[in-house]
């Protein structure tokens, strides 16, 4: 079975500063998606980031970008100048071929003025 | 583009009581969503439509949840009867079709606590 891995409970960044989010994945599946959302305490949760697995190009989303490590099955979320509105719950997410997503149980991120 | 909508937002009950959250979808999304969210935990998948049929039903406590999605579009997650441990933000998604790596939609989320 898909597992995710978020093994940061709890993170702190300075504002402006840059901050990188782990996650860890295990599949035995060639082909699949990853994914960052954002939850604000809102509640509503937000696409951040993207990435299929057959790319080997790291995708990036202005001042997000991600680490795609396949061999390592690790998916790593880099947030650069950091500011205030990113303070939010981060979960990873794994999208298999039969279609289920799996989340991970999410780093709360905070930034600090 | 509207999105995904849920409701109510907040509902407090009694153990044994029952209570059924609604969820209309993004207009031409065929699949929809039903994730249960503890807090301080992921959203754990409830149940998967795919146009109006179950495609993963398979952690759905169906001795108390149960969930229709009538005609494809909007569909219904009801809770009876309610236990303490099913106070948790039930939230309701969306996408175009399942996998090709499609976006999810979330709804804010209906909040339930079971006193």
């Amino acid at each position: 079975a898909q597992t995710v891995t978020q093994s940061q409970p709890e993170m702190s960044v300075q504002e402006a500063e840059t901050v990188t989010l782990s996650c860890t994945y295990d599949t035995s599946e060639s082909n699949y998606y990853l994914f960052w959302y954002k939850q604000p305490p809102s509640r509503q949760m937000i696409l951040v980031i993207r990435q299929e697995a057959y790319k080997q190009q790291n995708a990036t989303e202005n001042r997000f970008s991600v680490n795609f490590q396949k061999a390592a099955k690790s998916f790593s979320l880099k947030i650069s100048d950091s500011q205030l509105g990113d303070t939010a719950m981060y979960f990873c997410a794994f999208l298999s071929g039969t279609y289920k997503y799996i989340f991970g149980t999410g780093t709360r991120l905070k930034v600090l003025a | 583009e509207a999105g995904v909508a849920q409701s109510p937002r907040y509902k407090i009950i009694e153990k044994r009581q029952s209570v059924a959250f609604w969820c209309n979808p993004i207009s031409g999304h065929a699949t929809l969503y039903w994730y249960q969210q503890i807090l301080g935990q992921g959203p754990k998948l409830l149940i998967q439509f795919q146009n109006n049929g179950v495609v993963d039903d398979s952690q759905l406590p169906k001795d108390r949840f149960s969930a229709e999605r009538l005609k494809g579009v909007d569909s219904t997650l009801k809770i009876q009867p309610a236990k303490l441990e099913d106070s948790a933000v039930y939230l309701c998604a969306s996408s175009f079709r399942p996998g090709t790596g499609n976006t999810i939609y979330f709804g804010e989320g209906s909040w339930l606590t079971v006193v």
